[in-house]
Formats: C-alpha cells, structure tokens, sequence
C-alpha cells in the first residue's frame, strides 16, 4: 500500500555509465516531480510532469532525461553519470497542494 | 524568485520540553503555501504542517503548531512535549499557489533538531 515507491533505493555505479531510477505512485495524482538532495542536504527541484506532460526543467544537464509512460509513473534516466551526480533522488507527487515523496534513491557514482 | 531561509543549522531540546525552529521566505506574491517536512534518519520526507497564506489562524497538527507572521514573512515551527522520535532534520518549504508551472516547492536548508533523553 506504499504511496510513492522508487526503484532501486540505492544505486551504485562508475563515472559514465547511464543508469535509470523509477518511481511510481498509486495515489491517483496527476503531478509528479524529481528532486535532488545533495551532500549538504539541500533540496532542489529538477522536474515537473503534469498528466504526462513536461512542465518544469530546472537548468539540470541534457543527461538528465525524464519520462512520463503514464501519470502514476515518472522515470529518470541519466548519461554519462558524474561524480557530481552522486546524490540523494526524490520523487514526489501531488493532487493540488501537498506534495507526497517517495523513500528516495541514493545515488552514489564512483 | 522565493527564497526560503533557515539561519539556525541545529537545535537541541530537552525531552518533554518545546522547541521553535524559525524559517523566513521573500516572495512578491499574496497567494501561497508554507510547509514543514521532517526528514528522520531513514531519510524518508515527512509532511508534519502546512499553512496557507491566505488564512490568519495558525496550523496546529497534535504537538506541532506554527507561527505564521505574514508581514514580517516569517513562519516558525513549535513542537510541544518533544519525544525522541522527533530527533530528525527539519525543512521549511515555499509553494506558490498556482497549479502547474508553480507548483515546485522551494526549501531551506534544513535544521537539525537533536532531543535529549
């Protein structure tokens, strides 16, 4: 009966692989976002998809790639992975005010 | 563009005691949203309060209650009673109210709340 589930919770991997992180929800909402946290645990959004739509792409690199099968899921695929890249991945979702997270995924790129 | 501010890194509170994380956000716009996310070790994002702008009366959710100030943009966090499980790092969020492009939320840094047996 989890809300937001994200797939894999942590994920390991060397400099210039490409990797995906997937996240669905079973709430019935039509939004959905991706959110870094990084080493000092500050929170930032990436994206924003609305009924499979894009709507938000917060300066984040071209090797970040979003997709959108359907509104319970919001996949994110990322190139080329970078040290910088290691991280802590959010996903999210909302109906109209509250935002639902996921348990998140730790990246960790060697 | 909002910003969200949290001045103080970390906070400790004696069990059974209270505490106020305080957080202060710019914004231009009338309509918004304010939120506190708890974050424990299992660093799943917990909703613990939500305020909307355009309400005077401050949220109260059991032990945790705000003081929302709209003029002087401030919105801190009270927990009555702190219990152990409460130890976890606390983050104020920003929302705009409308839907769609605006629906991001902008964060603060956070504050690390330890409690004290």
């Amino acid at each position: 009966d989890t809300a937001v589930s994200q797939t894999p919770k942590y994920l390991v991997t060397q400099m210039g692989n490409d990797k995906s992180i997937k996240c669905e929800q079973n709430l019935g909402h039509d939004t959905m976002y991706w959110y870094k946290q990084d080493s000092k645990k500050f929170l930032k959004i990436m994206f924003s998809y609305n009924n499979k739509e894009l709507i938000i792409n917060e300066t984040v690199p071209n090797r970040f790639s979003p997709k959108s099968p359907d509104k319970a899921h919001l996949n994110l695929h990322i190139n080329s992975l970078e040290l910088g890249d290691s991280a802590v991945y959010f996903c999210a979702s909302s109906q109209a005010i509250t935002q639902y997270f996921g348990p998140g995924t730790r990246l960790t790129v060697l | 563009a909002q910003t969200v501010t949290q001045s103080q890194p970390e906070m400790s509170v004696q069990e059974a005691e209270t505490v106020t994380l305080s957080c202060t956000y710019d914004t231009s716009e009338s309509d918004y949203y304010l939120f506190w996310y708890k974050q424990p070790p299992s660093r799943q994002m917990i909703l613990v309060i939500r305020q909307e702008a355009y309400k005077q009366q401050n949220a109260t959710e059991n032990r945790f209650s705000v003081n929302f100030q709209k003029a002087a943009k401030s919105f801190s966090l009270k927990i009555s009673d702190s219990q152990l499980g409460d130890a976890a790092m606390y983050f104020c969020a920003y929302r705009s109210a409308p839907t769609g492009a605006n629906s991001k939320l902008t964060f603060g840094k956070g504050i690390t709340l330890s409690v004290r047996p």
